[in-house]
């Protein structure tokens, strides 16, 4: 069955520093993967998507991932934190390309220091 | 309204009473979801509609849990005989598209509290 993994539930960095959110998932098969941000008081929002091709996509925000087939893993990354960016960041597994219902990973909420 | 819209945003209930939560999602999207999602963790599928018809609900957890699209528009999910495990927050999102096609867009969420 489908699942997504991130060993990390909470995570401090310091504005300005660069950032790395962990993100394992089992899939059988090409895998569709997503990483969500939620924020306090606002719904659910898609920072990026891998569905094929370039293994390294580009996101909102400044914020990148690497899908890695050979580690099952689609990391996230940013290279210089904002303090805006403290959140919830979600990864998520497509469970069924006819449907489009994801399964989520438990998250990893981000701290920012000044 | 210009994204999707969830009312209530918090409901508190009593054990075994009635409830129901709406979802008013982005116009002319035809996917439509219903997620859970429990303190500390990610959100859980419950339920897609395509058009009017739940076409997949491997998600909903017992009898107890029902959700209609009667127009293909608004959704409302209903829970029957509420139990403290049911308190969570209910999330909707809808997309222009099915499948992974179309960006899913999400509401704040109903927040549910079953004392």
């Amino acid at each position: 069955a489908q699942s997504v993994t991130q060993p990390d539930i909470h995570i401090t960095v310091s504005e300005g520093a660069s950032l790395e959110l962990r993100c394992n998932y089992s899939y059988g098969a090409t895998p569709y993967l997503f990483w969500y941000v939620q924020s306090p008081g606002q719904g659910l929002q898609l920072l990026l998507k891998y569905f094929s091709g370039d293994t390294l996509v580009q996101g909102i925000k400044g914020f990148e991932a690497e899908f890695k087939r050979s580690q099952s893993s689609f990391n996230l990354r940013k290279p210089s934190v904002h303090w805006s960016d403290a959140a919830e960041y979600f990864c998520a597994v497509g469970g069924s390309s006819n449907t489009g219902k994801l399964i989520f990973g438990q998250g990893t909420t981000l701290q920012v220091k000044p | 309204g210009a994204g999707v819209s969830q009312t209530p945003s918090n409901k508190v209930t009593e054990k075994g009473k009635y409830v129901e939560l709406r979802c008013d999602p982005i116009s002319g999207h035809t996917a439509l979801y219903w997620y859970r999602q429990s303190l500390g963790q990610g959100p859980e599928f419950l339920i897609y509609f395509q058009g009017t018809g739940a076409a997949d609900d491997s998600g909903l957890p017992n009898d107890r849990f029902f959700a209609v699209r009667p127009e293909g528009s608004v959704s409302t999910l209903k829970i029957q005989r509420t139990e403290r495990g049911d308190s969570a927050v209910y999330l909707c999102a809808s997309s222009s598209g099915g499948g992974y096609t179309g960006e899913l867009f999400f509401g704040e969420g109903s927040r549910l509290t079953v004392l």
